[in-house]
């Protein structure tokens, strides 16, 4: 099916574990985003990426690392998981082409527990 | 001070009512405005984009003041359905694709 998808869904992971969370889009993108959202802060984005080998950093990317060898695919590594890093991840995507609503389109999120 | 700006609520509003949310932002050089709504544990999704004339959708209004900095939303004729986490959302400008998440207003619709 077209759209955006996250996985896993759900992920438990110890303290200093690497983890990788994946994100893929059907719908050739250019631009895509990894964001967290914690209670009391609500979205912040971790690092972004324009094109195929084009990231760059967000408001809070320590700890986090991003690839992008395929348009469609943008997954999140956390190399050494921390407590803080506990939260709900989600990617999102958008075309390069402007239309009337040209807002980001996200996917439904991966659920991470540090313990 | 954030970059955008919301009061989280609760607001608890009866069906049928009017309702209002207001948010500010902070860079007079954003150029681009959006309204998200998000359901408990679900995913953000575009509600509608704010417009310098304004524009309506529907029972929903978006407004926008450059001047003032401020974004508004009005939903008439409450449901039920329209319970949701609103998001104030603003781009800074058209060379940057990044958009800036203000942390919500929380509305309770009540039978």
């Amino acid at each position: 099916d077209a759209g955006i998808t996250q996985s896993p869904r759900y992920k438990i992971t110890e303290t200093g574990r690497q983890v990788t969370l994946m994100c893929h889009q059907t719908w050739s993108h250019s631009y895509m985003f990894w964001y967290r959202q914690d209670l009391g802060h609500g979205l912040r984005l971790i690092y972004y990426s324009a094109a195929a080998d084009i990231t760059d950093k967000g408001e809070v990317p320590d700890g986090y690392v991003v690839s992008r060898s395929k348009t469609e695919n943008f997954p999140l590594t956390l190399e050494s998981a921390t407590r803080s890093q506990t939260s709900v991840y989600f990617c999102a995507s958008r075309s390069r082409d402007r239309g009337e609503n040209y807002g980001y389109t996200f996917g439904s999120g991966t659920r991470l527990t540090v313990v | 001070r954030k970059e955008v700006e919301q009061d989280p609520g609760p607001f608890n509003v009866p069906e049928g009512a009017t309702v209002a949310f207001n948010c500010t932002y902070s860079n007079s050089a954003s150029q681009s405005f959006f309204w998200y709504r998000q359901d408990c544990r679900k995913e953000p999704k575009l509600l509608m984009s704010v417009y310098s004339s304004g524009n309506e959708d529907g029972r929903f209004t978006a407004q926008l003041n450059r001047a003032s900095q401020y974004i508004s939303l009005l939903i008439r004729d409450s449901k039920l359905s329209d319970s949701a986490t609103y998001l104030c959302v603003v781009g800074s400008n058209f060379g940057n694709e990044k958009l800036t998440f203000g942390t919500g207003t929380r509305l309770t619709i009540i039978p």
